[in-house]
C-alpha cells in the first residue's frame, strides 16, 4: 500500500455529464499528478499540481481540470464527458523538488462513460 | 503520446526462468523508472535509475540504462507466478518550477509466469 487513496473506485456516467474524482496524497507529499490509462495502454500524463497550482499539463483539452487543496489532496474534474474518456484514472503523489522524485500511485478510479 | 515502447508486448515463461523486458524512449531524461501493474490496478514502483547510472540492482531485479541508445532493460531473475503482471517503463522529465517530474510511460509488457 502506498498511502495514496482515490475515490470512488468505480463510476459510470453518460456522455455529456460531468465527473469529479478525488485523491488523497501520501503523508508528507505536496505534489499530485494525474494520469489517464486507457485499456491496454500505458498511463498518460494529464497534469500535475504543486502548492495548489497547476504545474505542467499533458495533451488534454481544457474540459479536464483540477484542484489541489491546502492539505495537498486533489480533485480531477472532467466536463462534457465523451465515450473516449472511459479509462482508469490514476493519481500519484510525490515530494517537491527536481530530480529523481518517485511517484506513489493510488489504486485508481475506473470511469465508464456510456 | 507514449514516450517509449516496451519489447516484447507479451512474454510467457516458466517459473524459475529469467524474464527480460526492453524499453526504448525518444527524448533526454532525468531518470527512468520501472513500474508493475496487476490487473488494471494501481502502479507499484519497482526501481529508479538516474540518467548518469548504467546499472542498478534491487533484489531479483536488474535494470540497465543506455542513454546513448535511449534504451533500458529490466531483468527479473528466478521468476515466480506472483510476478505475473504488466510492466511499464517511465521516463521522467522535470516540469517547470520545482514541483517534480512528469512521467511518460511506455506501452507495457504483459508478463505471464506459469507454474
Amino acid at each position: 500500500e502506498t498511502g495514496v487513496t482515490q475515490s470512488p473506485t468505480h463510476l459510470i456516467k453518460t456522455r455529456g455529464q460531468q465527473v469529479t474524482l478525488r485523491c488523497s496524497s501520501q503523508s508528507g507529499h505536496n505534489t499530485v499528478s494525474w494520469y489517464q490509462q486507457a485499456l491496454g495502454q500505458g498511463p498518460q500524463f494529464i497534469f500535475q499540481y504543486y502548492r495548489e497550482e497547476e504545474n505542467g499539463r499533458g495533451n488534454f483539452p481544457p474540459r479536464f481540470s483540477g484542484l489541489q487543496f491546502p492539505n495537498y489532496s486533489s480533485e480531477l474534474n472532467v466536463n462534457a464527458l465523451e465515450l473516449d474518456d472511459s479509462a482508469l484514472y490514476l493519481c500519484a503523489s510525490s515530494s517537491s523538488g527536481r530530480g529523481s522524485n518517485e511517484q506513489f500511485f493510488g489504486p485508481g478510479t475506473r470511469l465508464t462513460v456510456l | 503520446s507514449q514516450q517509449g515502447e516496451e519489447d516484447p508486448q507479451a512474454l510467457s515463461i516458466q517459473e524459475g526462468e529469467n524474464a527480460t523486458m526492453n524499453c526504448s524512449y525518444k527524448t533526454s531524461i532525468n531518470n527512468l523508472q520501472w513500474y508493475r501493474q496487476n490487473s488494471g490496478r494501481g502502479l507499484v514502483h519497482l526501481i529508479l535509475i538516474r540518467s548518469n547510472e548504467r546499472e542498478k540492482h534491487s533484489g531479483r531485479l536488474r535494470v540497465t540504462l543506455d542513454t546513448s541508445k535511449k534504451s533500458s532493460s529490466l531483468l527479473i531473475t528466478a521468476s515466480r507466478a506472483a510476478d505475473t503482471a504488466s510492466y511499464f517503463c517511465a521516463t521522467a522529465l522535470s516540469i517547470l518550477t520545482g514541483g517534480g517530474n512528469k512521467l511518460t510511460f511506455g506501452t507495457g509488457t504483459q508478463l505471464k509466469v506459469e507454474l
